[in-house]
């Protein structure tokens, strides 16, 4: 069965420390695809990153980037120092291709909270 | 501005109604998405519209219908609202090139509250 799962619900840092979300999914397939998404208190999810299963190079992108193994079936997600306008609920979320859809399954998410 | 039009943003009826979310998706892409985020249930798959025809759905009550027209815009429909409707309701849109997919461009999102 397909499942996605973000342990931790909330994470309070202080800003310029370095933070990392954890994603660890379920799969049959040997084709899927892999997704962070931001959701900010204004309420739209805004897409971070996609990676498809046979890629398994890690990407960084600024102050973020993603550790994805697959030996671990963990998608990991770092700011390295961060803000607080990192603030925000992430999502991860897993979509494999089954007749021509590709719905997600999401993580319940990780509130991250970032102080001054 | 995503590209995918959400209206209303924020809707609040009472219980019993009926209620149509509405969805236009961005620019080309031909497949429409619908999801429901909720307070106990998180994020979860409704139905997936592609170029007018009905591709998959999930957990979509029977009291909720949709559609996708001509125009590629998407309609959801929720009737005998009852108060655990209460959500955000996202549409996002996708297209899929050589049978993979780019991912989705959510909209805003539509606030149901049920009172």
């Amino acid at each position: 069965a397909q499942k996605v799962t973000q342990a931790q619900t909330e994470i309070s840092v202080v800003e310029k420390e370095d933070v990392t979300l954890d994603c660890v999914y379920e799969t049959r397939d040997t084709t899927y695809y892999l997704f962070w998404y931001k959701q900010p208190p204004s309420g739209e999810l805004v897409f971070l990153i996609r990676r498809n299963s046979f890629d398994e190079q890690n990407e960084i992108s600024g102050r973020y980037s993603w550790n994805f193994q697959k030996s671990t079936s963990s998608f990991n997600f770092t700011i390295t120092a961060s803000q607080v306008v990192d603030s925000a609920v992430y999502f991860c979320a897993l979509s494999e291709p089954f007749s021509g859809t590709y719905k997600y399954i999401f993580g319940t998410g990780t509130r991250l909270k970032v102080l001054a | 501005d995503s590209g995918v039009t959400q209206t209303p943003k924020h809707l609040i009826t009472a219980t019993g109604q009926r209620v149509t979310l509405r969805c236009s998706p961005r620019s080309g892409d031909l497949s429409v998405y619908w999801y429901q985020q909720s307070l106990d249930q998180g994020l979860q798959f409704l139905i997936h519209y592609y170029n007018g025809e009905e591709r998959a759905k999930g957990n979509i009550l029977e009291r909720f219908s949709a559609q996708q027209f001509p125009d590629l815009h998407s309609e959801l429909n929720l009737s005998s609202l009852e108060l655990g409707d209460s959500a955000l309701y996202f549409c996002a849109s996708s297209v899929v090139v050589k049978g993979h997919s780019g991912g989705y461009t959510f909209g805003s999102g539509t606030r149901l509250t049920v009172v």
